[in-house]
């Protein structure tokens, strides 16, 4: 079964740091780009990040340049999220999801349950 | 404040036809990029209904139908049913952003 879990969510303070990682298994990871994508509570989704199948490419929304860097190990089939410098604004169920190609052009076709980021002194 | 365009909500009665629009511009929809769609049902997960404008993934009911004309594209639902009460997306990719964007989103709620 294809599968991903997120993990790494929880309790920040403003300006403090967070890593999320997203375990995927029951497809060849390395052959498919992986995304990530936020939903702050009542609103509408936000592309986040996105990561070639090689890992040589990567894209990020602007409200995230700079402070969020996306990597993944296809050694060990997991997705990561460095955020650094969060802001209230941060805040969100963070999902990461799984590309229909190698590139994130296509679609997302598997997404995980979510993980929550708050953001909060 | 998303660069894709879609209406707050549509409603229909159960077997009646709706439509969602996804409005976009020359750097994105309009520029050839390809337009996905998804639904989120409360609580849970976003699942992908239509990629590549036009194409189901495997389990997809074939009720639903994705187009896109120009600047601008559409989710189609046929038949409504009740379990068709969620929140729909469109996703494309934006040249000038150097990124991927969603729609607004649109709820549709089955009278």
């Amino acid at each position: 079964e294809v599968q991903l879990l997120e993990s790494g969510g929880g309790l920040v303070q403003p300006g403090g740091s967070l890593r999320l990682s997203c375990a995927a298994s029951g497809f060849t990871f390395s052959s498919y780009a992986m995304s990530w994508v936020r939903q702050a509570p009542g609103k509408g989704l936000e592309w986040v990040s996105a990561i070639s199948g090689s890992g040589g490419s990567t894209y990020y929304a602007d409200s995230v340049k700079g402070r969020f860097t996306i990597s993944r190990d296809n050694s060990k089939n997991t997705l990561y999220l460095q955020m650094n410098s969060l802001r209230a604004e941060d805040t969100a169920v963070y999902y990461c999801a799984k590309a229909l190609w190698s590139d994130p052009s296509g679609g997302m076709d598997v997404w995980g349950q979510g993980t929550t980021v708050t953001v909060s002194s | 404040q998303s660069v894709l365009t879609q209406p707050p909500s549509v409603s229909g009665a159960p077997g009646q036809r709706v439509t969602i629009s996804c409005t976009g511009s020359s750097s994105n929809i309009g520029a050839g990029y390809d337009v996905h769609w998804y639904q989120q049902l409360p609580g849970t997960a976003p699942k992908l209904l239509i990629y590549g404008n036009s194409n189901r993934p495997s389990g997809v009911p074939d009720r639903f139908s994705g187009s896109k004309s120009g600047t601008s594209a559409s989710l189609a639902i046929s038949g409504l049913q009740a379990e068709d009460e969620a929140d729909y997306y469109c996703q494309s990719y934006d040249s000038s952003l150097s990124g991927y964007v969603f729609g607004t989103g649109t709820k549709v709620t089955v009278l």
